[in-house]
């Protein structure tokens, strides 16, 4: 079966600190993998995807199909990084699966 | 540039009534269509995609169905609403014929039914 999975919904950390929000998917193909964000009172927007291997505001994810994981990371946590992340299973064709999101809150 | 307009943002309506949101895409040329719906906690669900005029798919059966009668015009209808249905409505749009063309979405319809 095709998913994807965010195991926290909620995720708080300090300013500074590093920041990795979880994915792991399931998915026979070869896959095509995405995070969505979604900053207050705007609409949800790409963040970045895997075939890009690029870094965007800082963040990073890397595909590791061993482990079937796609986790978003940033070494340095800012406040405005508080929003809510989605990660996003392309499974050709027209369906793009997503997980349940994760809250990212970073305190001060 | 491409935009994505999706209206209203809003919408109170009583239960059995009927229910029609609408999607507009400007700046592109025969996107690909897409109605999602976001339930806390659950993240997005597909509810129909199209690719073409007329040509509308079905992920999941339910009270609902949508429609594509210009190339870039998408909408969601009810002809009775239920409760069930309420929740926040997203429109997007991909590029058509493009592999891993990301999903560019509208600001949402927050849907009540009471």
């Amino acid at each position: 079966a095709q998913r994807v999975t965010q195991p926290e919904k909620l995720l708080s950390v300090f300013k500074g600190a590093p920041v990795e929000l979880k994915c792991n998917y399931s998915y026979s193909g070869s896959p095509e993998l995405f995070w969505y964000v979604q900053y207050s009172r705007q609409r949800l927007q790409l963040l970045l995807r895997h075939i890009s291997r690029e870094s965007i505001k800082g963040f990073t994810a890397d595909l590791n199909k061993g482990e079937t994981s796609f986790h978003l990371k940033k070494p340095f946590a800012q406040e405005e990084d508080s929003a809510m992340y989605y990660c996003a299973l392309h499974t050709g064709g027209f369906k793009t699966i997503f997980g349940a999101g994760t809250r990212l809150f970073v305190k001060a | 540039s491409q935009t994505i307009h999706q209206w209203p943002a809003t919408l109170v309506q009583p239960v059995g009534s009927p229910l029609s949101l609408e999607c507009t895409v400007e700046g592109t040329s025969n996107p690909n269509l897409y109605w999602y719906r976001q339930a806390a906690g659950r993240g997005l669900q597909l509810l129909f995609y199209s690719v073409g005029i007329g040509q509308i798919s079905s992920e999941v059966p339910q009270n609902l169905s949508a429609s594509r009668p210009q190339d870039r015009q998408f909408i969601l209808s009810s002809k009775k609403l239920l409760l069930s249905d309420s929740g926040f409505y997203l429109c997007a749009w991909s590029v058509r014929w493009q592999y891993n063309s990301p999903l560019h979405f509208g600001n949402g319809t927050r849907l009540t039914v009471t």
